[in-house]
């Protein structure tokens, strides 16, 4: 158990709806990162939020959104869906200091379906 | 980020060592090895990382060489559970380098009795 808590595990929608996935990070962790991996592709990033400010974007669709909360919780919203957002979706998170500053601890995703 | 290059895939027979390149010819300065195991349908699994040399933890080896343009995961005696894909990244997490994270496509093991 990694220590990061993603809900839910499984979503199923229709095209043009909005969803919301939820990560909690690691106690004490104060970066989270979002992740999309399509069937069979490598990890895409998306997004890092530190301490609730964004800290860096990179693939991530202007139909996607996220969040951290001051108890550092994190959703990353996605409206509009499409086909092609069917994927895993992956929350993780680090601290920022010390011999770990280095390492992501990664949940065991979302899986969201889009019909 | 420095660009990662891993080899698509490799075989291995069960209680070999198997050893996997990445190569990573614009590593920066203040840039972390960090290696990864995925599970299909699972997250990520830290497996080791290192700056340069050696490091040798309970699970694997990390080897580093001077230049530090590449590095080699070994994993001593595979068995048939250690079948998953292997990442590389190489970063440096809290100066802001998150923007270009990639974990490209990583390298398929199949290990086999």
């Amino acid at each position: 158990d990694s220590g990061v808590t993603q809900t839910p595990k499984h979503l199923i929608t229709a095209t043009g709806q909005r969803v919301t996935l939820r990560c909690s990070p690691r106690s004490g962790d104060l970066s989270v990162y979002w992740y999309q991996q399509s069937l069979d592709q490598g990890l895409q990033f998306l997004i890092q939020y530190y301490n609730g400010e964004e800290r860096a974007k990179g693939n991530i669709l202007e139909r996607f959104s996220a969040q951290q909360f001051p108890d550092l919780h994190s959703e990353l919203n996605l409206s509009s869906l499409e086909l092609g957002d069917s994927a895993l979706y992956f929350c993780a998170s680090s601290v920022e200091s010390g011999l770990a500053k280095n390492i992501q601890y990664f949940g065991a995703g979302t899986r969201l379906s889009v019909l | 980020l420095a660009k990662t290059t891993q080899p698509i895939s490799m075989d291995s027979y069960e209680g070999q060592e198997v050893n996997i390149t990445c190569s990573h010819n614009n590593i920066a300065t203040n840039d972390y090895i960090t290696w990864y195991q995925q599970f299909p349908s699972q997250g990520p699994r830290f497996i080791i990382q290192g700056y340069k040399t050696k490091v040798t933890n309970e699970v694997a080896s990390l080897f580093i060489p001077a230049d530090r343009k590449s590095s080699t995961l070994s994993l001593p005696r595979v068995s048939l559970s250690d079948t998953a894909v292997y990442y590389c990244l190489v970063g440096d997490l809290p100066t802001g380098t998150a923007s270009k994270l990639t974990f490209g496509t990583g390298t398929r093991l199949q290990v086999t009795l």
